[in-house]
């Protein structure tokens, strides 16, 4: 499967400040998809993006994927004690029986 | 919504025993994966199916093995369960190619 590389791997900020990590490959992506997983869960799929250049809003969270294909970020606007987690982004697979990979995740902690 | 459920949370197995984690999906999913998750190594990808007994290995295969007989089931199978194997395991399934992946709650499996 497509490698990524996940920065940062930890982040501690205080509640309110802003938060965003980073996803980068070497190729171009077909698309990305970003997950969360709660401590003690299970990730949880967050959204896909597909398009050059594409941007989406969940709330006060954003995502994008560059122009060229090869990144993409996760951005959360004041963050809360709730986005506490880790995140990941995992590259799409070129085929059904291509490998799913994941990047290796940036753990979030919020001091309130 | 989609479920996917692990038929163990939690599992402790002596070394050398056969262990089988059971993994159901109940939305008629195409793809099936089983990761493993370690501390400070993220999500590993350890085989996947995206067809009935069709099977395909990821990059940590050795020392486990999968069926699936039916659409709906993936099962993992340690032949001979060592401490090394000693982890968190994750089931995901998949509408199709890039729809996104919804896991099950893990089972958090202790080898002694």
């Amino acid at each position: 499967g497509q490698q990524v590389m996940q920065i940062p791997q930890y982040q501690h900020v205080q509640e309110g400040e802003d938060f965003t990590t980073y996803c980068n490959s070497s190729t171009t992506l077909s698309n990305i998809q970003w997950y969360k997983q709660r401590p003690g869960g299970h990730p949880v799929f967050l959204i896909q993006l597909v398009k050059s250049g594409e941007v989406k809003k969940q709330k006060r969270l954003t995502f994008q994927f560059g122009e060229a294909k090869k990144n993409s970020s996760l951005h959360i606007t004041a963050t809360q004690t709730t986005d506490v987690g880790t995140y990941f982004c995992a590259p799409g697979r070129n085929t059904n029986a291509g490998k799913s990979t994941f990047g290796d995740g940036t753990t979030l902690t919020v001091k309130p | 919504d989609v479920k996917v459920t692990q038929s163990s949370r939690y599992l402790v197995k002596r070394t050398g025993e056969k262990v089988f984690l059971e993994c159901v999906q109940d939305m008629d999913h195409e793809n099936m994966f089983w990761y493993r998750q370690d501390p400070g190594l993220g999500l590993r990808l350890i085989y996947f199916s995206y067809d009935v007994k069709m099977k395909e290995k990821g990059d940590i295969p050795e020392g486990y093995s999968v069926s699936r007989e039916k659409k709906e089931r993936f099962s993992l199978i340690l032949e001979s369960a060592s401490t090394n194997q000693t982890s968190m395991y994750l089931c995901a399934s998949e509408k199709g190619l890039n729809y996104g992946y919804t896991f099950g709650s893990g089972t958090r499996l202790t080898v002694v």
